[in-house]
């Protein structure tokens, strides 16, 4: 079955840039989505075909998918942006959902 | 503004069957533009995908779950629901139910879960 893989933690200073990667072999050829988890809470969608924002989701995130690599890009971190992220495929070799392992990304 | 709630057991007994509904508001599962499924996840852990249901009854389910997961939808009472058999401490984790439009691979409004833990 299709596996991706996040980086378990990324560390970014406030005001910065922070770049969240989701490996997966020829991820390019499928849709990546991103979701942002905060303790306690349900995940909540954040970018959707790769780059693209739900209402509310502040211009800062952004996303790309090119060759082996999706990347979730948030700029100008603030400390509100702490969370966990997922990212999220559909496999259609077996037309199944997969997820990522989850990045826990600290602004600090 | 479409919300899910989940509700049932919170604790199941080893072997027994995990049973949730989650009641949809603000929306219709008889529209029949979306699909309504079930995300799990253990407690300090990662997502997991475990299936969905269409308001014709069709489902679709995480293979490697087997024939232990059954999905279903009631659209007279707006909702749907998960069975889960055989459960064990494996099987602990935050429920959350969760719409995908069709045609489109994401899930845009979830519930805010519910923990059920398996457990003796």
């Amino acid at each position: 079955s299709y596996v991706v893989t996040q980086p378990p933690s990324v560390t970014v200073a406030p005001g910065k840039t922070a770049t969240i990667m989701c490996g997966g072999d020829n991820i390019a050829n499928k849709r990546a989505h991103w979701y942002q988890q905060k303790p306690g809470q349900a995940p909540v969608l954040v970018m959707f075909n790769d780059a693209e924002r739900p209402s509310g989701i502040p211009e800062r995130f952004s996303g790309s998918n090119s060759g082996n690599t999706a990347t979730l890009i948030i700029s100008r971190a603030e400390a509100g942006d702490e969370a966990d992220y997922y990212c999220q495929v559909w496999d259609d070799n077996s037309d199944e959902v997969v997820f990522g392992g989850g990045t826990k990304l600290t602004v600090l | 503004q479409l919300q899910l709630r989940e509700s049932g057991p919170r604790l199941v007994k080893p072997s027994e069957t995990l049973s949730l509904t989650c009641t949809v508001s603000g929306g219709s599962t008889r529209s029949g533009t979306e699909y309504w499924g079930w995300i799990r996840q253990p407690p300090g852990k990662g997502l997991e995908w475990i299936g969905s249901v269409f308001y014709t009854g069709s489902t679709h389910s995480l293979s490697s779950l087997g024939s232990r997961v059954s999905i279903s939808v009631d659209t007279s009472k707006n909702q749907f629901s998960l069975r889960l058999t055989s459960v064990t401490a494996a099987d602990t984790a935050i429920y959350y139910c969760v719409r995908r439009k069709s045609g489109r691979y994401y899930f845009d409004y979830w519930g805010q879960g519910t923990l059920v833990t398996v457990s003796s």
